[in-house]
């Protein structure tokens, strides 16, 4: 049971668009949401977070859209650029008391054609 | 059937002490990966190991040692502890399909340095 779904496996836009990444998610106890960014063989790098009490957070290029109620979160990258293909994963916390869950979704690869 | 697991679930020891984290997947993966979670919940990879090879090294001290006695298990080696180690451990297994790889997320190892 995916309880974090990423269900475009990829996705391919032109440089210098915007590029939406969309993340649904089934657990209500999700409080944090993570964006990755992935090349092959490598770890993620990190790229923006959310908190569940907030709706948008941007950081430069990247902005994360958050839907509590729709339980989905979407990342924004605009201007695309080429440096921008690769796997961008969704990831979500439950935090608590002495005690971490973190779920990531299967990954969505994005292709920026120069 | 639990596909990457981690013992122990939490760890509290003191300053100075030597402990070791274990790893294991059911999953016939390749590649595992030990990565970091600091204070903003921020996931940074250690290591990375593949066919027992290890392919990536991140800039951690040499405190840190990873050991794999088979392609199954992963584990951490953690000599001298220091405060600043005390974090949330995740151990990783990766299928790589084509150009798509996926991460599978063990449930994590809090530790906690006294």
């Amino acid at each position: 049971d995916q309880q974090v779904k990423q269900n475009s496996p990829s996705l391919s836009v032109q440089e210098g668009r915007i590029s939406i990444l969309n993340c649904d998610y089934t657990n209500s106890m999700f409080d944090y949401f993570l964006w990755y960014k992935k090349y092959p063989a490598e770890g993620p790098t990190f790229l923006i977070s959310i908190s569940s009490i907030k709706d948008k957070n941007e950081d430069g290029r990247f902005t994360v859209f958050l839907n509590k109620s729709a339980k989905h979160l979407s990342l924004h990258i605009v201007p695309s650029q080429p440096g921008d293909s690769a796997v961008y994963f969704c990831a979500a916390i439950i935090s608590g008391a002495g005690s971490y869950q973190l779920t990531f979704g299967k990954g969505t690869k994005l292709s920026v054609i120069p | 059937d639990t596909a990457v697991s981690q013992t122990p679930k939490y760890l509290v020891t003191q300053m100075g002490n030597d402990k070791s984290i274990k790893c294991e997947q059911n999953l016939g993966h390749d590649t595992m990966y030990w990565y970091k979670q600091d204070s903003k919940k921020f996931l940074k990879i250690m290591f990375s190991y593949n066919n027992k090879e290890l392919i990536i090294n991140e800039t951690v001290p040499n405190r840190f040692s990873p050991k794999s006695p088979d392609k199954a298990h992963l584990n951490l080696h953690i000599n001298s502890l220091e405060l600043g180690d005390s974090a949330v451990y995740f151990c990783a297994s990766s299928l790589v399909q084509g150009n798509q790889e996926t991460q599978y997320f063990g449930p994590g190892t809090r530790l906690l340095v006294l």
